[in-house]
């Protein structure tokens, strides 16, 4: 069963709490993906990983990091959480190929107050 | 300015009635184009993908190529309330570590019965 499992899907966290965003797949994909998704700016790019401890930032890393110890997971961490992180996260997953499909999880939204 | 834009940010058509989107990109090393749909509450889906120039037909979807100009778009006839949806051009790009997916602002479609 392919699928991209993301835990929690709904978070409320307090300024300054840390943060911790768990995604699995087991689809044995190489290149694993953070988004976050924010009304009208459609799906921005946080990190994406090509394998384990492969990891590169995407278009919007400030605020974030990440782990990725196994293939099948990657983890999106916030330190001290700001409320302009309020959002849905997305993580995806994909073979490594160049025409490559992106499956992705249903989402963790995430509430900073 | 974004690698692929999307036109137009919303479109609205009558139930039966045909559906287009469009998708451009910037950027030569796009090759390869996928179309993504998210419906509300969950994750974006693979819809169809287009490698090569011209017409690629599944169903009530079509989508056209033009490497030539880097427009892609799609089509939907007999629209259905269900189609409404959030849609995402995509395009893979090479990364540090391999390839990464871009993807659009999206299109916001909404089927009126």
């Amino acid at each position: 069963d392919m699928k991209v499992t993301q835990m929690p899907r709904y978070l409320i966290k307090r300024m300054g709490e840390n943060v911790l965003l768990e995604c699995g797949q087991d689809m044995s994909h190489e290149t694993m993906y953070w988004y976050r998704q924010d009304p009208g700016l459609g799906l921005q790019l946080i990190y994406i990983s090509y394998d384990v401890d492969s990891n590169s930032e995407g278009d919007i890393p400030k605020g974030y990091r990440v782990s990725r110890k196994k293939r099948e997971h990657f983890s999106l961490i916030l330190d001290s959480a700001k409320t302009n992180q309020t959002s849905v996260y997305f993580c995806a997953s994909s073979f490594g190929t160049v025409n490559t499909e992106v499956f992705f999880g249903k989402g963790t939204r995430l509430t900073v107050v | 300015q974004q690698k692929v834009q999307q036109s137009p940010e919303s479109l609205s058509v009558p139930e039966g009635g045909m559906a287009s989107l469009n998708c451009t990109s910037s950027d030569r090393n796009f090759q390869y184009f996928w179309w993504y749909r998210q419906h509300s509450g969950e994750g974006p889906k693979a819809l169809m993908s287009i490698f090569s120039d011209g017409d690629k037909k599944e169903g009530r979807f079509t989508a056209h190529l033009n490497k030539a100009s880097l427009h892609v778009s799609l089509h939907i006839r007999d629209s259905q309330p269900s189609d409404s949806a959030l849609y995402f051009c995509a395009a893979s790009e090479p990364g540090t570590g391999g390839y990464k997916v871009v993807f659009g602002s999206g299109t916001r479609l909404l089927v009126s019965p």
